[in-house]
């Protein structure tokens, strides 16, 4: 069946140090990869995405790397921030469902 | 342009009550779905929609029912609410017509406790 799941429950960073959040997914057919960010008492906020001809795609601070052949996805996020501290999720669609992993809580400390 | 709007924010129920979750969009987009975020989990989907007359199941979809009678709306029934239904639920909306794969924009959510 489908299944996304996420390596680390929770991940604690130095500010200013690089984040590397992981993600396995078991569905070949997925064919599109979202990375939300959910900060306490409010809904996922879209923070990048890379469909499956890329393997790599770049925003501002954040780079999202795609391994088809272990169907593996990464989110990495430079210079950490405080104001980067959530609840990371990945996500995968295949047609017409996007199904989320568990996610993964980033704490940054000072 | 308001996105996602989720009304009530917070609800109380008892045992057996029914209600119904409202969402609604003002952004056009065709693809439209429910989410129910329990604690510790992800988001797990419980009904979506490609278009509106058109709507299907997602992952955990027993005790809830939705229509899609316009674009813009997209209300999820509880017919006889159980605790097991304590969750946060979240709807989502995207541009694709007919496939996922466009960025969805999520409601605040709608905090249920059912006693």
């Amino acid at each position: 069946g489908e299944s996304v799941g996420l390596h680390l429950p929770t991940l604690s960073v130095q500010e200013g140090d690089n984040s590397i959040i992981n993600c396995a997914y078991s569905n070949s057919a997925s064919d599109y990869f979202i990375w939300y960010k959910q900060e306490s008492g409010k809904g996922p906020q879209f923070i990048i995405d890379i469909r499956s001809n890329m393997d790599k795609r770049q925003g501002q601070r954040v780079t999202v790397l795609l391994n088809k052949t272990v169907k593996h996805l990464s989110l990495q996020i430079a210079a950490t921030q405080p104001g980067d501290s959530a609840v990371y999720f990945c996500a995968e669609a295949d047609t017409d469902k996007l199904i989320f992993g568990t996610g993964t809580r980033l704490q940054v400390f000072p | 342009n308001a996105g996602v709007t989720q009304t009530p924010k917070f609800q109380v129920l008892k045992t057996g009550q029914s209600m119904t979750l409202q969402c609604a969009q003002d952004m056009n987009h065709e693809y439209m779905s429910w989410y129910r975020q329990d604690p510790g989990m992800g988001l797990r989907l419980i009904h979506y929609s490609v278009g509106a007359g058109i709507t299907d199941q997602g992952e955990v979809p027993n005790g809830y029912n939705v229509s899609r009678s316009t674009t813009e709306d997209f209300p999820l029934r509880l017919l006889s609410a159980a605790p097991s239904q304590t969750s946060v639920y979240f709807c989502a909306s995207s541009y694709s017509s007919s496939r996922v794969n466009t960025e969805a924009f999520f409601g605040q959510g709608t905090r249920l406790t059912v006693v």
